[in-house]
């Protein structure tokens, strides 16, 4: 399995709704990641888990909350977005604790928030 | 810090040569990357070079790197229509230790 499953592929949500994104992976990496990526931009990146523990926080307001269960589990909880936070959110994985740049990547959750 | 900079647009016909060129500012990156992304779907790894190397080639795809000039290069041999696509340059190490991604370059293949 060489497959980061992101799910929903699309989601909806107005400004009140509490709702989550979810990333699996079942390649044995040490190291998960989000990030957010605008139309016609690169991807930013938002966290950053390594052995399952927080390692970086590119300033990300609260709104946004990581959690990683487990090893191959990801989760990005959502709380009183804006329009602005409409976007693809990307999950990433890497095969080693430390990243070196080698990432392979979800096919997205593309969030409009209302 | 680093900055990655691409040419926004390049447009080749079926069956030529396409050739994508990036410029990074941090000299002591190590790892320097070529990312594909298709519309609506997330980035693929295509290929990588290290920064002691000169050139890599992985069947139709070419990576050439002048450190001196902190230039990076994809030549994708026999460009097909399923290579259009958002190419994506992208810098690693260096001063912060992150991967740092190019502007994107939208590859569009005329039959």
């Amino acid at each position: 399995d060489t497959e980061v499953t992101q799910t929903p592929k699309h989601l909806v949500m107005g400004m009140t709704n509490k709702k989550s994104l979810k990333c699996e992976q079942h390649m044995g990496h040490r190291a998960m990641y989000w990030y957010k990526q605008k139309a016609k931009k690169p991807p930013e990146l938002m966290f950053v888990y390594s052995y399952e523990k927080l390692s970086i926080n590119e300033s990300v307001p609260s709104r946004f909350s990581p959690e990683c269960p487990n090893s191959s589990l990801l989760n990005l909880h959502l709380h009183a977005l804006q329009p602005e936070d409409s976007a693809l959110y990307l999950c990433a994985s890497s095969p080693g604790a430390t990243n070196t740049g080698e990432l392979f990547f979800g096919e997205g959750s593309r969030l409009t928030v209302l | 810090g680093e900055d990655v900079e691409q040419s926004l647009f390049l447009s080749v016909r079926e069956g030529d040569s396409s050739v994508i060129n990036c410029t990074y500012t941090d000299s002591s990156s190590t790892y320097l990357y070529w990312y594909k992304q298709e519309p609506g779907a997330g980035l693929q790894l295509l290929t990588y070079i290290f920064s002691n190397m000169d050139m890599k080639q992985d069947q139709r795809l070419t990576v050439l790197l002048n450190k001196k000039d902190k230039h990076l290069s994809l030549r994708i041999a026999d460009t097909q229509t399923g290579d259009s696509a958002i190419y994506f340059c992208a810098a690693f190490g260096g001063a912060t230790n992150k991967l740092i991604f190019g502007t994107g370059t939208l590859l569009a293949v005329q039959p």
